[in-house]
């Protein structure tokens, strides 16, 4: 179990680019969430997948963002058309679910994204 | 809305003194509870959850939760502070049974410094 990772660990970023983020689940594991996490603030849900498919959105994903999870292991998060408003630490985390609801999330380090 | 509160921003302690972090909930029905521990330029860490059963919690590091129902709180505790308790902690919610997903709620944190 090497946890989960995320890459990069850090993107500075021109506004109106486009940037992609990539995450790496616990093995096994068939759930993967996607959070946000500006300064000062608790982490907000963005999305997640159970095994490829996508089955939450948050409203705080617009349409400049899309999160694919292809074949069920590892997901990335593209944002495209960068804001200022889009600098915050990006945290992946993921679980297994079973017969219970809800597990335990493992999270990733994140990635912090600066949009200049 | 369904929310989590820590009404404090943060909390001193002094080394081998006792400690609490606070933390209310708003949500509907019977929501799994966590705490996170979260170290600079690091993801968060899970530290311990509140299913059912016994309300006193235990979890890594010392530390242990109270579940209060009629409170609807879930405070974090360790009998004992250690320097190395020095960090951001995050409660969260996760409702049971939602259909809109499992997402994490998170409160907005509260640092924890504990002086030698």
């Amino acid at each position: 179990d090497t946890g989960v990772s995320q890459n990069p660990r850090h993107k500075i970023t021109k506004r109106g680019q486009n940037v992609t983020f990539r995450c790496d689940p616990i093995s096994e594991h068939n759930r993967l969430y996607w959070y946000r996490q500006t300064l000062g603030q608790g982490p907000e849900f963005l999305t997640y997948f159970q095994n490829e498919a996508q089955l939450e959105k948050s409203r705080l994903l617009s349409d400049r963002f899309s999160a694919e999870r292809p074949k069920g292991s590892f997901s990335t998060l593209e944002i495209q058309r960068t804001e200022q408003g889009d600098s915050a630490m990006y945290l992946c985390a993921s679980s297994l679910e079973g017969l219970r609801v809800t597990d335990t999330q493992y999270f990733g380090p994140g990635t912090r994204l600066t949009v200049l | 809305a369904q929310s989590v509160a820590q009404p404090e921003d943060q909390v001193n302690v002094a080394e081998g003194n006792p400690l609490t972090v606070k933390c209310t909930y708003s949500v509907s029905g019977n929501p799994y509870l966590f705490w996170y521990v979260q170290y600079p330029n690091r993801g968060l860490q899970f530290l311990l959850k509140y299913i059912t059963g016994d309300n006193l919690v235990k979890g890594s590091y010392g530390f242990e939760a109270e579940f209060n129902k009629s409170q609807t709180s879930f405070h974090l505790k360790k009998p004992s502070a250690l320097v190395s308790d020095s960090a951001l902690y995050f409660c969260a919610v996760s409702p049971l049974l939602n259909q809109a997903g499992t997402a994490l709620i998170f409160g907005k944190g509260t640092t924890l410094s504990v002086s030698s």
